[in-house]
């Protein structure tokens, strides 16, 4: 069975403080893929990264980078100099793998991290 | 371009009423899939349509039904309400893309549900 856990359930920090937000996932196979979404106080879910299992590289994108270590099964995410507007629930997923072509992308979710910017 | 829609909003029911959640996505995708979100668990996976035509079970599926009426849409059916039923729900969508990689999931707006 897939699992992900995200930790931290409520993170606090000052504006302009870098912040890591924490994911540890389980699964059996060899190919897979790992999301990160943002869930706003308005409640839409953003998506933000999709990562595959074969690709290490980390990834940057603006104040946002994730790193990705399939050694210790985790995919965590840094947002650098944090802004008020980044506070949100932050999700991230891991997909389940079997003939995503066909039977598209089942996700396993993890419990979300709070995160709260304070001015 | 809406992407994903669903109605209603928000929807009160009493206990043992029924209801439908409507989603539709206009992204041409052909997965679709139905989530709820409970406080401090994250969403779980109720149902979801591969295609037009084929529906599955998520990880909860008890009490609930689900159509895939073409391939635009995918209702969520709720036969006889529970109070344990009060959640939000969101509908997603995704579609392979061949050469990308590419499948993530888009998600509408939510429906909150309350069942007193």
């Amino acid at each position: 069975a897939q699992k992900v856990t995200q930790a931290q359930t409520e993170i606090s920090v000052v504006e302009k403080e870098d912040v890591t937000l924490d994911c540890v996932y389980e699964t059996r196979d060899t190919t897979y893929y790992l999301f990160w979404y943002k869930q706003p106080p308005s409640g839409e879910l953003v998506f933000l990264i999709r990562r595959n299992s074969f690709d290490e590289q980390n990834e940057i994108s603006g104040r946002y980078s994730w790193n990705f270590q399939k050694s210790t099964s985790s995919f965590n995410f840094t947002i650098t100099a944090s802004q008020v507007v980044d506070s949100a629930v932050y999700f991230c997923a891991l997909s389940d793998p079997l003939a995503v072509e066909t039977s598209g992308s089942r996700l396993t979710f993890g419990e979300g991290t709070q995160l709260t910017v304070n001015p | 371009n809406a992407g994903v829609t669903q109605t209603p909003k928000f929807q009160v029911l009493k206990t043992g009423q029924s209801m439908t959640l409507q989603c539709a996505q206009d992204m041409n995708h052909n997965s679709m899939y139905w989530y709820r979100q409970d406080p401090g668990m994250g969403l779980r996976l109720i149902y979801y349509s591969a295609s037009e035509g084929t529906t599955d079970k998520g990880e909860v599926p008890n009490g609930y039904n689900v159509s895939r009426l073409n391939k635009r849409e995918f209702s969520l059916r709720l036969e006889s309400a529970a109070p344990s039923q009060t959640s939000v729900y969101f509908c997603a969508s995704s579609e392979w893309v061949l050469g990308t990689a590419s499948y993530e999931q888009y998600f509408g707006p939510g429906t909150r549900l309350t069942v007193t």
